[in-house]
């Protein structure tokens, strides 16, 4: 199936400091992509669809201004998590429809600890 | 997209058949049936789909029944390595647009 790559896997940094995740698609072109959050112990969350070329549209209660994502091109989507608190650990993971049937293939996930 | 319902948790014998169950009983006639699976850490990988025909493929299988309000998915021989939390999903046909919605799901320990 098709391949969906996020880097890094894991990212340590300090309150305060903002953390950028990329999510690629490696064999496929991706007009949409999403991403999701999941905390310990629980499902994955939607934050928000990301539309190459377009703003992202973010589900309710999820901070556009503190996820900054981009996807600016078609097989790249960046989320980014200005200034980082210790409530923003969690793991992040995206997800990209591709291979021409729109089926949804998922990246490795990317862990992100806050101190 | 329709609500799923599964148990939170099963235990299955290595080698023996593991049964997954999953109650969508307001599935709409446009909508799959999807499974995915979270092995700890990792992505989401998906395992199989169908509408309302009986699916297989090298993973496992998929058992929807007549009137398409439930469904199995069947490991045939469950590895320590199926350990993992197996999430059944209902979705609108292929669309790139449209998301996956993941509930509770079942965390299925496949013990020796």
């Amino acid at each position: 199936g098709a391949v969906v790559s996020q880097h890094p896997s894991r990212v340590i940094c300090k309150s305060g400091t903002s953390v950028k995740i990329e999510c690629r698609s490696l064999d496929f072109q991706a007009t949409t992509m999403f991403w999701y959050r999941q905390f310990p112990k629980q499902s994955l969350m939607l934050m928000a669809t990301s539309n190459e070329g377009s703003k992202a549209t973010y589900e309710q209660g999820v901070e556009k201004d503190k996820f900054l994502i981009n996807h600016a091109s078609l097989t790249l989507s960046t989320l980014t998590v200005t200034s980082a608190h210790p409530e923003d650990s969690s793991f992040y993971i995206c997800s990209a429809a591709g291979g021409g049937t729109g089926e949804l293939f998922f990246g490795e996930g990317s862990r992100l600890t806050v101190l | 997209d329709a609500k799923t319902t599964q148990p939170p948790s099963m235990d299955c014998a290595e080698g023996r058949a593991a049964n997954l169950p999953c109650n969508h009983s307001t599935i709409s006639g446009n909508e799959y049936v999807y499974w995915y699976r979270q092995i700890h850490s990792q992505g989401p990988q998906y395992i199989i789909h169908g509408l309302k025909n009986n699916e297989t493929n090298e993973m496992a299988s998929l058992i929807i029944t007549e009137d398409r309000k439930s469904s199995t998915l069947i490991l045939p021989h469950a590895t320590l390595r199926d350990t993992a939390v197996y999430y059944c999903i209902v979705r609108v046909a292929y669309n790139a647009g449209n998301m996956l919605t993941f509930g509770g799901g079942t965390r299925l320990m496949v013990k020796p």
